[in-house]
């Protein structure tokens, strides 16, 4: 199977404590995008790449949150000092460069904060 | 800004009736890309449909019907005498040209009763 893959599936964390999630995409995507999605609610947009570069980031991505894909391959996403509201699934996907194409989604991490 | 809407949170029926979920947009971008998404209780967002807003053209996959009508901003999705397997939350989304960030719908759950 080549879909999205992420890494872990479930994280449990204390408060305060640093999560680093992890997203592989579709091989031949050159566009990776990551969301968070809250219980009861439609995913909502953070930030995507295209290859290595980061083009766009939401206002929901504070100052804790960074993501990087050094390779242009694989992404990470990091959340420094965990608040209870970042509790949620982290969904990423991955698509090709032109406009409008379809996103493909992993199957997201889920983060519960203590 | 863009936005959807999916008006019906919740949705019963018993298998075999036909369901139709709605989906409502705005953007004032004359080009642009519509989709839905299926999310199964296992979590993962699973592509269903692109629509470019230059193809008003319907669409059928099987049990599966699109109605695009840029008329009312709509872009119903219908079910076919649905089946227990289609239970899930179904989300209605919308990306423009100039980046492919989705902004989704709030999610219709649809529950199919055998």
């Amino acid at each position: 199977d080549t879909g999205v893959s992420q890494d872990p599936r479930h994280k449990i964390t204390k408060r305060g404590q640093n999560v680093t999630f992890r997203c592989d995409p579709i091989s031949e995507h050159n566009r990776l995008y990551w969301y968070r999605q809250t219980l009861g609610q439609g995913p909502e947009f953070l930030t995507y790449f295209q290859n290595e570069a980061q083009l766009e980031k939401s206002r929901l991505l504070s100052d804790r949150f960074s993501a990087e894909r050094p390779k242009g391959s694989f992404s990470t996403l990091e959340i420094q000092r965990t608040e209870q509201g970042d509790s949620a699934m982290y969904l990423c996907a991955s698509s090709l460069t032109q406009g409008g194409n379809e996103q493909y989604f992993g199957p997201g991490t889920r983060l519960t904060v203590t | 800004a863009q936005k959807v809407t999916q008006a019906q949170t919740e949705i019963s029926v018993v298998e075999k009736e036909d369901v139709t979920l709605d989906c409502v947009y705005e953007t004032r971008d004359t080009t642009y890309y519509l989709f839905w998404y299926k999310q199964p209780p296992s979590g993962e967002l699973v592509f269903l449909i692109r629509r470019n807003s230059f193809d008003e053209q319907n669409e059928i996959s099987g049990r599966y019907s699109w109605n695009f009508q840029k008329s009312t901003s709509s872009f119903n999705f219908t079910i076919t005498a649905s089946q227990v397997v289609d239970s899930a939350v179904y989300f209605c989304a919308l990306t423009l040209n100039a980046g492919n960030m989705l902004t989704f719908g709030g999610g219709t759950r649809l529950m199919v009763k055998p």
